[in-house]
């Protein structure tokens, strides 16, 4: 049973496409986030939802819009993709509430734009 | 604002030998501070968290406030070590968790 899960593994497209990448927890948890770790391995957030409510959201390009449709999943969607947008893209979800709750990560994403 | 340097990019170090990465912090409040492992293209795990003052696969990491620090030792190198390493520290924001993550230290046991 894989406690976060995120598909593709793998994706490969062009720039200007549009993709998007699903997530699913099954943790029961309440909070869910998307990382983006970039080719320099720098781990950095993205996004955060609370009970489907967008809590946090970094400085990212919206071109990227995180959809949740329930406290189960949390989707990335891509727009117009560009070639800075290769990197491996991590979901993880926590139970919110307490600060030192662990987070629990997907196999991460990993998208090549070209 | 909240930061998390670790300042080696690569460790390497033998089998057998003495490991330490480093991490150090800059937080306002009181740190929660964790150890991530990626082994390679895998996912990140939790290694360790310094509330819970654990110790994992030989593992240990002591929050040093004087020094804002939490480094990572082991006494005994394995070659099943070799991974990514990321520090992080985490604070709430509404109830979602904000991990604020190291550069990562990418540690090389050489047998």
């Amino acid at each position: 049973d894989t406690a976060v899960s995120q598909t593709p593994k793998y994706l490969v497209t062009q720039m200007g496409n549009d993709k998007s990448i699903k997530c699913e927890q099954n943790l029961g948890h309440d909070t869910m986030y998307w990382y983006k770790q970039d080719s320099k391995k720098f781990l950095k957030i993205m996004f955060s939802y609370n009970n489907k409510e967008l809590i946090i959201n970094e400085t990212v390009p919206n071109r990227f819009s995180p959809k949740s449709p329930d406290k189960a999943h949390l989707n990335l969607h891509i727009n117009s993709l560009e070639l800075g947008d290769s990197a491996v893209y991590f979901c993880a979800s926590s139970q919110s509430g307490v600060s030192g709750n662990t987070i629990y990560f997907g196999e991460g994403s990993w998208l090549t734009v070209v | 604002a909240q930061r998390v340097t670790q300042p080696e990019k690569l460790l390497s170090v033998f089998k057998g030998a003495p490991v330490e990465l480093k991490c150090n912090y800059s937080y306002s409040g009181s740190p929660e501070l964790f150890w991530y492992v990626q082994y390679s293209r895998q996912r990140l795990q939790l290694l360790l968290r310094h509330i819970s003052r654990e110790s994992i696969k030989g593992f240990t990491a002591d929050l040093n406030k004087g020094e804002t620090s939490f480094h990572l030792k082991k006494p005994f190198a394995q070659e099943e070590d070799s991974a990514m390493y990321y520090c992080a520290l985490t604070y709430l924001i509404q109830g979602a968790q904000k991990l604020v993550f190291g550069q990562g230290t990418r540690l090389t046991i050489n047998p």
